[in-house]
């Protein structure tokens, strides 16, 4: 089956602690993205990637940081600079960065608690 | 990056009765408008899709209108079911391929 895997589906942290959220896609998709949702609030882009090594700032990507060393993977690292990191955590891919292909599919989230 | 201004933010219809979201954008060179479906505890599913160059799509029980003009575009979704009841995003894309969301609009439906 193919599809976009997010692992875990719960994560706990303390307070100050770096956590990774992992995203795997086995679609073949060059492009990937990290979304953040809070209730009440649709999806903010924290970062993008067009194709391996190479990854751009989303709106809100202060606190967040990335890697993009394969195309089938692209983690998601929250950093203890990120002030309020409590949130469901979106990871998402497309077939292409370009405007005439880029229906988005999603994984099935996580959700980070920090305590 | 894109403003999508979405509306309602919640929904109550009876079953069989239609539902309709709207949304607007401000970025006029948008040309790409995907509506999604988020069950509690799941990610998003786009349902249906709209490009610029055409005015209205249907699918089954929903569709999706275009005024480019007026840079808004809706969801209507017929006859709803229990089964519809969920969260809708409408989304419209900027710069090169991103997508900006709206703030979504939560779907109940009465039996």
């Amino acid at each position: 089956d193919g599809g976009i895997t997010q692992s875990p589906k719960y994560l706990f942290r303390k307070e100050g602690q770096n956590v990774t959220l992992s995203c795997e896609q086995n679609l073949n998709h060059d492009a990937m993205y990290w979304y953040r949702q809070d209730p009440g609030q649709g999806l903010r882009l924290i970062y993008y990637s067009q194709i391996v090594n190479d990854f751009q700032k989303g709106d809100i990507a202060e606190g967040y940081s990335v890697s993009r060393e394969k195309k089938e993977s692209f983690p998601l690292t929250v950093t203890s600079a990120q002030k309020n990191p409590t949130a469901f955590y979106l990871c998402a891919s497309s077939i292409s960065g370009a405007q005439v292909n880029t229906e988005a599919f999603f994984g099935q989230g996580t959700r980070l608690t920090v305590v | 990056g894109e403003n999508v201004e979405q509306h309602p933010s919640t929904l109550s219809v009876q079953e069989g009765d239609s539902a309709v979201i709207k949304c607007t954008y401000s970025d006029s060179a948008s040309n790409y408008f995907p509506w999604y479906k988020q069950e509690l505890g799941k990610g998003p599913q786009l349902i249906i899709d709209i490009r610029s160059n055409v005015g209205e799509k249907k699918d089954q029980r929903i569709a999706v209108t275009l005024n480019k003009t007026a840079k808004h575009f809706s969801l209507h979704i017929t006859e709803t079911q229990p089964e519809d009841s969920a969260v809708y995003f409408c989304a419209a894309i900027y710069g090169d391929y991103k997508l900006s969301f709206g703030a979504g609009t939560t779907v109940t439906v009465r039996a």
